[in-house]
């Protein structure tokens, strides 16, 4: 069974970046499909990007592109997400999941705050 | 991009209650579409995939079903530990996108 271990909580500034790290553990990363999702406060989910498998490629939602990459560290199993130029609508919990069955998530870490201050 | 709207928003229901909630695409998502729980300060989980495939280790009175643009998730009889969130996501398209969520609080 995969478990996901992700980093700690982030205070950031805006206009700086923020590099969220997400440990997997029961698989090599190699074999999973890993997703980046957010959750703003009090309101709902929102899908950043994620490994492709049918095309070999990492996709990212076109509202994040130019901004957001996703990379892996196979020696570790350590999946990370960095989001540059921070804005306070960023401030967001962070959350890795695993794509499964057609691209629903299971299973995912336990979330990274993320909060963008000035 | 696939907008899935959930109906209603939030509801107010009693243990044993059978409760029924809404989820609706934008365009034809074939049976694409997965619900999830999410308790406060949790992450989300899994519940059913596929429209109306339960994942292992959920309850039976979690059931899916739909096709196309209209999708339904029913608890048939609401357990204490089914108050929470849930939301639909559908996984047709790039980005994937989800609903708004629906709230089942305690009457």
């Amino acid at each position: 069974q995969v478990q996901l271990v992700q980093s700690g909580a982030e205070v950031k500034k805006p206009g700086t970046s923020v590099k969220v790290s997400c440990k997997a553990s029961g698989n090599s990363l190699t074999e999973l499909s890993m997703h980046w999702l957010r959750q703003a406060p009090g309101k709902g989910l929102e899908w950043m990007g994620g490994f492709d498998p049918e095309h070999g490629d990492t996709i990212y939602a076109q509202k994040f592109q130019g901004r957001v990459t996703m990379t892996e560290d196979t020696s570790t199993d350590t999946a990370y997400m960095e989001l540059t130029r921070l804005r306070s609508d960023d401030t967001a919990v962070y959350y890795c999941a695993i794509a499964v069955k057609r691209r629903c998530f299971d299973p995912w870490g336990l979330g990274t705050l993320v909060t963008v201050s000035s | 991009d696939i907008q899935m709207t959930q109906s209603p928003s939030s509801l107010s229901a009693s243990v044993g209650d059978r409760v029924t909630i809404t989820c609706r695409a934008s365009q034809s998502i074939s049976m694409y579409l997965n619900w999830y729980q999410q308790k406060p300060g949790k992450a989300p989980k899994l519940l059913i995939y596929a429209a109306s495939i339960l994942q292992s280790g959920v309850p039976s009175r979690f059931t899916g079903s739909g096709s196309g643009t209209d999708f339904t998730l029913t608890i048939s009889s609401l357990q204490p530990e089914d108050f929470a969130t849930y939301y639909c996501q559908q996984s047709h398209n790039s980005p994937l996108t989800f609903g708004g969520g629906t709230k089942v609080e305690i009457k």
